[in-house]
C-alpha cells in the first residue's frame, strides 16, 4: 500500500501563530483529503484537494501532485485547533492515512 | 445540515459475541466506508462500499468481518467473532462523489 508520513509528529504553538504541517507519500493517487480530528474523536473534512490549492478561512492546503507531497497551513492559530490532523489518500476506493501532526495551541 | 450518525456510540462486548455497529450516511450519499482507529493510533481503511457491493477492503477486513446495506438506508458493519484486539472505535463515512467523506461520530467498542 501507500506509506504516508506527516511531519511534524508533535507541535505546540502560541495562540496567533501560523504554521505549516507536511504530508508526505510514496506514489500516485486520485485523492487526498484533510481531516481534523478533535479532541473528542470526531473527524470533520478540511479539504478535499488532490492538486492544487484552496484556502478556507484561516487553512489553506496545496498539493504538489508531482513531487508526491501536500502542506497544509494553519494561520492565526485558536485554541479550538487542537486536536490532530491526519492527510489521507486513495487509490481506486481504498484510503491510507498518516500518523498525525497533534496539535496544541495554547492561549 | 444533514450528518453521518452512528450507533450505538458505545458497546461493550465479550470475546467471541457477534456485534453489529449502525451507520446512517447522508441520503444522497453512494458510497460508504468503514475505518477503525486503535486508542492513540492513526485511522485504518477497512471496507469501501458501492452500490451493494464491497469496492475494495484492506488486509485487516478478513472473514470475521462482513458489511451490507439491509434496507437501502442503514450501513452496517458486523463481526462475528470478536476478539480482544478489535477494540477500537470504528468509524463510518460516506460521499457522494467520491471526493469529501463524511465520517460519522464513531462507535467504541470494548471487547472483554
Amino acid at each position: 500500500g501507500i506509506q504516508v508520513e506527516q511531519s511534524p509528529p508533535d507541535l505546540i504553538l502560541q495562540e496567533g501563530a501560523n504554521s505549516t504541517l507536511r504530508c508526505n507519500f510514496s506514489d500516485s493517487v486520485n485523492n487526498l483529503q484533510w481531516f481534523h480530528q478533535n479532541p473528542w474523536g470526531q473527524l470533520i473534512n478540511l479539504f478535499y484537494i488532490p492538486s492544487g490549492t484552496k484556502q478556507n478561512g484561516r487553512l489553506s492546503a496545496t498539493t504538489v501532485a508531482t513531487e508526491r507531497y501536500s502542506l497544509l497551513y494553519i494561520s492565526s492559530s485558536q485554541t479550538t485547533d487542537s486536536g490532530v490532523y491526519f492527510c489521507a489518500l486513495g487509490t481506486g476506493n481504498q484510503f491510507y492515512f498518516g500518523t498525525g501532526t497533534s496539535l496544541t495551541v495554547i492561549p | 445540515e444533514p450528518e453521518v450518525t452512528q450507533t450505538p456510540s458505545h458497546q461493550v462486548t465479550q470475546m467471541g459475541q457477534e456485534v453489529i455497529l449502525r451507520c446512517v450516511p447522508i441520503s444522497n450519499h453512494l458510497y460508504f466506508y468503514w475505518y477503525r482507529q486503535i486508542l492513540g493510533q492513526k485511522v485504518e481503511f477497512l471496507v469501501s462500499f458501492y452500490n451493494n457491493e464491497i469496492s475494495e477492503k484492506s488486509e485487516i477486513f478478513d472473514d470475521q468481518f462482513s458489511v451490507e446495506r439491509p434496507d437501502g438506508s442503514n450501513f452496517t458493519l458486523k463481526i462475528r467473532s470478536t476478539k480482544l484486539e478489535d477494540s477500537a472505535m470504528y468509524f463510518c463515512a460516506a460521499t457522494a462523489d467520491q471526493e469529501t467523506q463524511y465520517f460519522g461520530p464513531g462507535t467504541r467498542l470494548l471487547v472483554l
